[in-house]
């Protein structure tokens, strides 16, 4: 059974800093790796979307990077503002072929960047 | 081209009701998944639809709870004889056929009393 696990649970970081949130999966068999934003109260912001043949992604400031072999995705954001203050979850992806099951979540890490 | 939509996007019942959500797919999506988020929890998968056929149940709770997406409208989920513990967030999420990558909707927000 995938099991997702995103550390830290919390950070809070001054505003203009880089930072690295962590994922790491238990079965490297993933289809592909999802990062997503969650504001409170709010849906799920698609950020980057990893296939499972790739290595990295890019958008904006967001850097998703992947080693499937080892079960770890990292999210890098760079020059951190409050507005990126949000949950930022970890989501992979298993094809079985046969049907698809949906995505397995981390817990996410709540992100608070102080102006 | 509108997003995921979700509606209602708060629902409160009283124990012993029925609920019913409803979410229509992106525009040329074919696929439906829906999430339920417990407070202080992740989300978790509950089943997964194409028009007209149920693909993958295995997240779904075995009794009460049935979902359908019918060749024409949204997509339901429905919780019959609501508990309290059903009180969560629940997204549906869509993506096109032969893809993968799923977009959220802003989800419904249900409250048993």
């Amino acid at each position: 059974k995938q099991e997702v696990t995103q550390i830290p649970a919390a950070l809070s970081v001054p505003e203009g800093e880089n930072l690295v949130l962590n994922c790491s999966f238990t079965d490297s068999a993933i289809y592909n790796l999802q990062w997503f934003r969650q504001d409170p109260g709010k849906g799920l912001t698609s950020l980057l979307l990893i296939q499972s043949s790739q290595r990295e992604q890019t958008s904006g400031r967001l850097n998703a990077s992947l080693d499937k072999s080892s079960g770890r995705s990292t999210l890098y954001i760079a020059a951190s503002q409050p507005g990126d203050s949000a949950t930022y979850l970890c989501a992979v992806f298993m094809y079985s072929g046969g049907g698809a099951d949906g995505l397995t979540f981390g817990k996410g890490t709540h992100l608070i960047i102080q102006p | 081209n509108a997003g995921v939509m979700q509606n209602p996007r708060h629902l409160v019942r009283r124990r012993g009701q029925e609920a019913r959500l409803r979410c229509s797919p992106m525009k040329g999506h074919s696929h439906v998944y829906w999430y339920r988020q417990l407070p202080e929890e992740g989300l978790k998968f509950m089943v997964y639809l194409q028009k007209e056929n149920i693909i993958d149940e295995s997240g779904m709770p075995k009794e009460r709870f049935s979902a359908e997406f019918p060749k024409e409208g949204p997509s339901i989920l429905r919780i019959q004889q609501v508990v309290r513990g059903d009180s969560a967030a629940y997204f549906c999420a869509s993506s096109p056929l032969g893809q993968y990558e799923q977009y959220f909707g802003p989800g419904t927000r249900l409250t048993v009393t």
